[in-house]
Formats: C-alpha cells, sequence, structure tokens
C-alpha cells in the first residue's frame, strides 16, 4: 500500500500570509494526525481525527491554525496570519485504529 | 505534563558494536511505547513497538520495556555505518509524546 502523502513538501511564505496543507493517509487507516517539529525537537502533539471527527486538540494549536478531515479521507491543515514562530516541520501520520502511527514526508514551512 | 526524557547524547559506535538507546517517562499508566528513527532532513520512522514489560526482538533491534521504573530501551546489535541518525522515544496511543532524540553516529 502506498504511504502517507503530504503536499507540498515546501512552502514559503511572507509573514502575515496564510497557507494550507494536505495529508493523504494511507487508505485504509481511520485515524489521522497532525504534529510539529521544529530543529532539534521530538515531535509534538497538534490534533488527531477519527474519521471525520476532530477528537482531540493540543493547546499548541492556536485560533490561527485548523484542521479539517472531510468525509474521513484526506486531511488539511490552515494556518491563518503566519507568524515567524510558526516556521516548523509539520508531520501527518495515520493509524489502523491503536496501531502505531506511520507518518509522511512532512511540509516544511518557512516564514521569510 | 507528560514527559519522555533520552539522553542528550550525541552518541558514537564503531562499526559492529552496540548502540544502546535510553529513554524515561513520566506518566505511569502508559501502555503504549516506540522507537522511531529518523534521518536528517526526513520524517520519522517506525522501527520498534513494545506493550509488556520484557524484551522483544526484530533483527539487529531488541527493545526492552520497564514499567515500574517507566524505563524503556532500544538496543542495536551489529550496528552498521546506516544506522547513523536520530532515535526519537515515543509514548502513548492516539497522543504521542516524544523525547527530543538522540543523534547516533556509527564510525565505519
Amino acid at each position: 500500500d502506498t504511504g502517507v502523502s503530504q503536499d507540498p513538501r515546501h512552502k514559503i511564505t511572507k509573514r502575515g500570509q496564510n497557507v494550507t496543507f494536505r495529508c493523504d493517509p494511507i487508505s485504509e487507516h481511520n485515524r489521522l494526525y497532525w504534529y510539529r517539529q521544529t530543529l532539534g525537537q521530538g515531535p509534538e502533539f497538534l490534533t488527531y481525527f477519527q474519521n471525520e471527527a476532530q477528537l482531540e486538540k493540543s493547546r499548541l494549536l492556536s485560533d490561527r491554525f485548523s484542521a479539517e478531515r472531510p468525509k474521513g479521507s484526506f486531511s488539511t491543515l490552515e494556518i491563518q496570519r503566519t507568524e515567524q514562530g510558526d516556521s516548523a516541520m509539520y508531520l501527518c501520520a495515520s493509524s489502523l485504529r491503536d496501531w502505531p502511527q506511520h507518518f509522511g514526508d512532512g511540509t516544511r514551512l518557512s516564514i521569510l | 505534563q507528560k514527559e519522555v526524557e533520552q539522553n542528550s547524547g550525541p552518541l558514537s559506535v564503531p562499526e559492529g558494536a552496540i548502540a544502546s538507546l535510553n529513554c524515561t517517562y513520566s506518566d505511569r499508566g502508559s501502555q503504549s511505547f516506540f522507537w522511531y528513527r529518523q534521518y536528517s532532513g526526513k520524517s520519522p520512522e517506525l522501527i520498534m513497538s513494545i506493550y509488556s514489560n520484557g524484551d522483544k526482538e526484530d533483527g539487529r533491534f531488541t527493545a526492552q520495556l520497564n514499567k515500574a521504573s517507566q524505563y524503556v530501551s532500544l538496543l542495536i546489535r551489529d550496528s552498521q555505518p546506516s544506522d547513523s541518525a536520530t532515535y526519537l522515544c515515543a509514548v502513548g496511543t492516539e497522543k504521542l509524546v516524544f523525547g527530543k532524540g538522540m543523534k547516533l553516529t556509527v564510525n565505519p
């Protein structure tokens, strides 16, 4: 089966702009997760979905961040009014129920 | 706040040696434990999962879990230069909590 797919791989934008990332999970996986990773740190949990329901959000996910998973398939993560501190690797993972999570290649966001 | 701590590293071992990576966690109720390998600029890749006390072996990798001590480790036998990467310890089910990672270098 194909792995978790993320698009774009790299995004460079100016501070204050909005950005949207897409994640396509492994086809039979019902859970989808978003993490953020900065240099020298482990990934930090942002939010997760079971099917189309968003079940948990980290306090790291400020009001400028929103995630959706319409129809329980792909997911989007939008960041509004980007700030310098949003520069990071945004990782998507998926799993089948409680089984281990498998990560996509990530989207690297750079804020100018 | 649930925490996962890994030795600060980095760790350097000669080719063929055993590399030992350690991790402690704060949430005594944790049930699921994982080791991910992350090459520079790449995403984390799952290499081991462990759920019960004791050892779990998969090829050259052995994960060890001691819930009483809240300790999980990863042993890599016959280390190869291709094992050079950052190893991330992760704990949890839906919400994984990761350590900062340990950078391993295997010298030919």
